[in-house]
């Protein structure tokens, strides 16, 4: 089983939509999270962290669940400008904290 | 600097060949990773350094693959003998404080895109 699992996608929706992701992780003394965005042939840029009371940014809401050790993205309002790659972000407990990718998920959003 | 810089952006090797690729950290960063992500991948983690110290190198692929930062600085990512299962993108990326400490935030650089043929 992979450290970070994520639905690869694509997720195809139109403009204006509201768009969910969720991330599984394995390790359950795992501290920090983060959604990071990628678009094409770029690197990866932190959109947000996740912090275990939730938090909101604008239209995007992360919420972490320990108890089912899952984190979420919500996206309100998809622009065309949100199409791009969601990772989802594992940074480990302990030890010098190794930091976990997971493969990502494909948003495009249509006009 | 300003941000995390890697260079050769692009690099084709013959099969066989030895490549080096170069990490430029932001100043004064501790922490630095290198990543492999193949297409349609996400990241997967290479070897960690803070500071000079190479602390993890558990997701180097094979022997073929080493990484120093000799002065806790500049890093450089050598692949020898490169295989065509070598072509990836291969990202840098560092944080400003020890890992041991709250959430950290990686910059990463544009990446260095290998083609091995």
């Amino acid at each position: 089983r992979k450290e970070v699992e994520q639905d690869p996608g694509p997720f195809n929706v139109p403009e204006g939509a509201t768009v969910a992701f969720n991330c599984t992780y394995s390790n359950s003394a795992s501290q920090s999270f983060f959604w990071y965005r990628q678009d094409c042939r770029k690197e990866p840029k932190l959109l947000m962290s996740v912090y275990s009371s939730g938090n909101e940014d604008g239209r995007f809401t992360a919420q972490l669940n320990r108890a089912s050790q899952y984190i979420s993205l919500l996206i309100r309002d998809s622009k065309l400008s949100d199409s791009a790659t969601y990772l989802c972000v594992v940074k480990e407990s302990g030890g010098y904290q190794k930091v976990t990718f997971g493969i990502g998920t494909k948003l495009q959003v249509i006009p | 600097g300003a941000g995390v810089s890697q260079s050769p952006r692009y690099k084709v090797a013959k099969r066989g060949q030895d490549v080096a690729l170069r990490c430029d950290p932001i100043s004064g960063h501790v922490s630095l990773f290198w990543y492999q992500q193949a297409l349609g991948q996400g990241p997967e983690f290479l070897t960690y350094f803070q500071n000079e110290a190479q602390l993890d190198k558990s997701g180097l692929p094979s022997d073929r693959f080493f990484a120093e930062r000799p002065e806790g600085s500049v890093s450089t990512l050598k692949i020898q003998r490169t295989q065509q299962e070598d072509s990836a993108v291969y990202l840098c990326a560092s944080s400003s404080r020890g890992t041991d400490s709250g959430a950290n935030v990686l910059t990463f650089g544009a990446g260095s895109r290998l083609t091995v043929l």
